[in-house]
């Protein structure tokens, strides 16, 4: 059984700039969830996919979208970065959306924008 | 403001001392989850609390989940250096078709040999 893993694992962007980043959950989940934590602070939510659907979502501009695909593979795009987007970028998958589910996150993708 | 407020935000004690960690919010949660994250790595789930007032013990840590489902408490025996880390609690708050996670910003404990 594979762990979730992201890539890339690091990245540095210019400000104005878009970036996509990947996510591939662990085998037989089929939900995905993206959050962001800056430097200091706990993961704050962005948004979640299921079933390749967007069905909830953060406090966070539409400049942050995703998509998910068949195999529930997940990415997150941000158009126009800010320098405030520089963080780490986290995505979890867990099977289902109706809890207590567990979510397993991968190491996430270190995004610096300048 | 956080949903989910954490306390302390840092911990330093010497290896075999216990400790507390307390999350506290004013919302219900569904459900609790507790995390361990180490540098550069993605928060490890340590486990999930449900029911208020429900006790958990994995080895020497118990985590517990208030009975109005408000608050949560991790409590650490006889810690060893290996438990240093960043620890996070989540609350899920339900809503139509998906559970939505709320961390707290986390507490830092270093642990001392």
């Amino acid at each position: 059984e594979t762990g979730v893993t992201q890539s890339p694992t690091h990245l540095i962007k210019t400000r104005g700039q878009q970036v996509t980043l990947r996510c591939s959950s662990q085998s037989g989940h089929n939900t995905v969830s993206w959050y962001q934590q800056a430097l200091g602070q706990g993961p704050q939510f962005i948004f979640q996919y299921y079933r390749e659907e967007e069905n909830g979502r953060g406090n966070f501009p539409p400049r942050f979208s995703g998509l998910q695909f068949p195999n529930y593979s997940s990415e997150l795009n941000v158009n126009a970065l800010e320098l405030d987007d520089s963080a780490l970028y986290l995505c979890a998958s867990s099977l289902g959306v109706f809890g207590p589910y567990e979510q397993y996150f991968g190491p996430g993708t270190r995004l610096t924008v300048t | 403001t956080q949903l989910l407020e954490q306390s302390p935000q840092f911990l330093s004690i010497q290896e075999g001392e216990n400790l507390t960690v307390y999350c506290n919010s004013s919302s219900v949660f569904s459900s609790l989850q507790w995390y361990r994250q180490e540098p550069g790595e993605g928060p490890v789930l340590l486990v999930t609390v449900v029911t208020g007032g429900e006790v958990k013990k994995l080895k020497r840590l118990t985590f517990q989940f208030g009975d109005a489902r408000k608050d949560s408490s991790l409590h650490i025996t006889a810690a060893q250096p290996g438990d240093t880390g960043l620890y996070l609690c989540a609350g899920a708050i339900s809503g139509y078709n998906f559970n939505k996670f709320y961390f707290g910003s986390g507490t830092k404990l270093n642990v001392k040999p």
